[in-house]
């Protein structure tokens, strides 16, 4: 069965500071890789992609995602946090079957930005 | 367009009562639509898929149901409320290449 696991429920980083969020998949060939960054009281956002080719990819907000096929992980980082970065984020892999392709997704990282 | 409604943003409703929630799709004809679960403190879970008018499939067995009576038209229902169906639902529409589009959310608490 396919999986997508968020090891951190909660992470608190001080502004400026660097982040990474960790995301590792299990499947059977490699996924369609998601980040999703959702804030509160909101739906979802589209952060990045990686589907081939370049395995670091770069999406909105200065946000950008590595993909290691020999850790199963795909990772999103962020060089410097801002305060508006304060949101849920969330891993997520697609499935595809004949009814269509369905987002798998992960439980989740809440991220805390101190002042 | 890719612009998905859903209402209403949030709702109180007492158990045993039933449940309505509604979501539109603008843009292009039979989209595949989702409609995802966020409970307090969890991940997403999703709940129901559809491919096409009257075309539902269920990844949880629940006290909740769908239907797609129209094209771009998705609802979410619910004979009798229980207090565990409180959280955050959202509907979802494919957008090429697996990505989803989200709508806004509705917020459901059952009392």
């Amino acid at each position: 069965a396919q999986s997508v696991t968020q090891p951190d429920i909660h992470i608190t980083v001080s502004e400026g500071a660097s982040l990474e969020l960790r995301c590792n998949y299990s499947y059977g060939a490699t996924p369609y890789l998601f980040w999703y960054v959702q804030s509160p009281g909101q739906g979802l956002q589209l952060l990045l992609k990686y589907f081939s080719g370049d395995t670091l990819v770069q999406g909105i907000k200065g946000f950008e995602a590595e993909f290691k096929r020999s850790q199963s992980s795909f990772n999103l980082r962020k060089p410097s946090v801002h305060w508006s970065d304060a949101a849920e984020y969330f891993c997520a892999v697609v499935l595809f079957n004949n009814a269509g392709n369905m987002l798998t997704f992960g439980g989740g990282t809440r991220l805390m930005v101190k002042p | 367009s890719q612009t998905i409604h859903q209402w209403p943003a949030t709702l109180v409703q007492p158990v045993g009562s039933p449940l309505s929630l509604e979501c539109t799709v603008e843009g292009t004809s039979n989209p595949n639509l989702y409609w995802y679960r966020q409970a307090a403190g969890r991940g997403l879970q999703l709940l129901f898929y559809s491919v096409g008018i009257g075309q539902i499939s269920s990844e949880v067995p629940q006290n909740l149901s769908a239907s797609r009576p129209q094209d771009r038209q998705f609802i979410l229902s619910s004979k009798k409320l229980l207090l565990s169906d409180s959280g955050f639902y959202l509907c979802a529409r494919e957008a090429g290449l697996a990505e989803a589009f989200f709508g806004q959310g509705t917020r459901l608490t059952v009392v």
